[in-house]
């Protein structure tokens, strides 16, 4: 079975480019989830879908950042304009649904690294 | 909110030698799960502990729970090379928060 696939694995733009990065989650898994890991920080949560619709874009920086997944399958993360802070590895996640005592566990991607110059 | 600390952030140690990395985490929170990650591979999950006093093993690693404590540890026995990687716990509250890894260098 496939895991979670991430495209492109490494990205590097100038600063006020646009970058789009892309997950593909494990078939069947509704969630999906987005974090960032800057260098030397924690890995940070930025949004979860559940199917096609936002759960929880709470983690999301700013207005740069749109997060889609259309028909609830692939996700993309776009950033317009890209900014020097923006760097970092940005991993997808996805899980099934959480049900009752299942352990909702969630499987990440490789990551994409967004070196912005 | 919820925080989550790991210490150390980074060990470096000889094969055969045992280890614990600490997980503590500031409120009350449902799971807690270890995650192994290989430079550039996926982050892999090890382990998910649900409740106080759980504690499970695989091969040389293992992880406990104390949730009245709000401590989680990963112990690792008699270590080899191949245990080399970086290492992430992580709390459920209102969604999943990461520790900053731990990165385990075992030295031949």
């Amino acid at each position: 079975e496939a895991g979670v696939t991430q495209f492109p694995s490494h990205s590097v733009i100038e600063k006020g480019q646009t970058v789009t990065l892309r997950c593909d989650p494990i078939s069947g898994h509704d969630n999906l989830y987005w974090y960032r890991r800057v260098m030397g920080k924690e890995i940070k949560f930025l949004l979860h879908f559940v199917k096609e619709s936002k759960q929880d874009e709470s983690g999301m920086p700013n207005n740069r950042f749109l997060a889609e997944r259309t028909g609830g399958t692939y996700s993309t993360l776009k950033v317009q304009p890209a900014e020097l802070e923006d760097s970092g590895v940005y991993f997808c996640a996805s899980s099934f649904r959480d049900r009752g005592l299942a352990k909702n566990i969630q499987y990440f991607g490789a990551g994409t690294r967004l070196s912005v110059l | 909110e919820l925080k989550v600390e790991q210490n150390p952030l980074f060990l470096s140690m000889q094969e055969g030698k045992n280890y614990t990395i600490y997980c503590n985490y500031s409120t009350t929170s449902d799971r807690l799960y270890w995650y192994r990650q290989d430079p550039g591979k996926s982050l892999e999950s090890l382990f998910v502990l649900l409740s106080n006093g759980a504690v499970k093993q695989e091969g040389r690693l293992m992880a406990s729970l104390d949730t009245k404590a709000r401590l989680s540890t990963l112990h690792i026995t008699a270590a080899v090379h191949d245990l080399s990687a970086t290492y992430f716990c992580a709390a459920l509250g209102a969604k999943i928060i990461f520790g900053k890894g731990t990165r385990l260098h075992i030295l031949p």
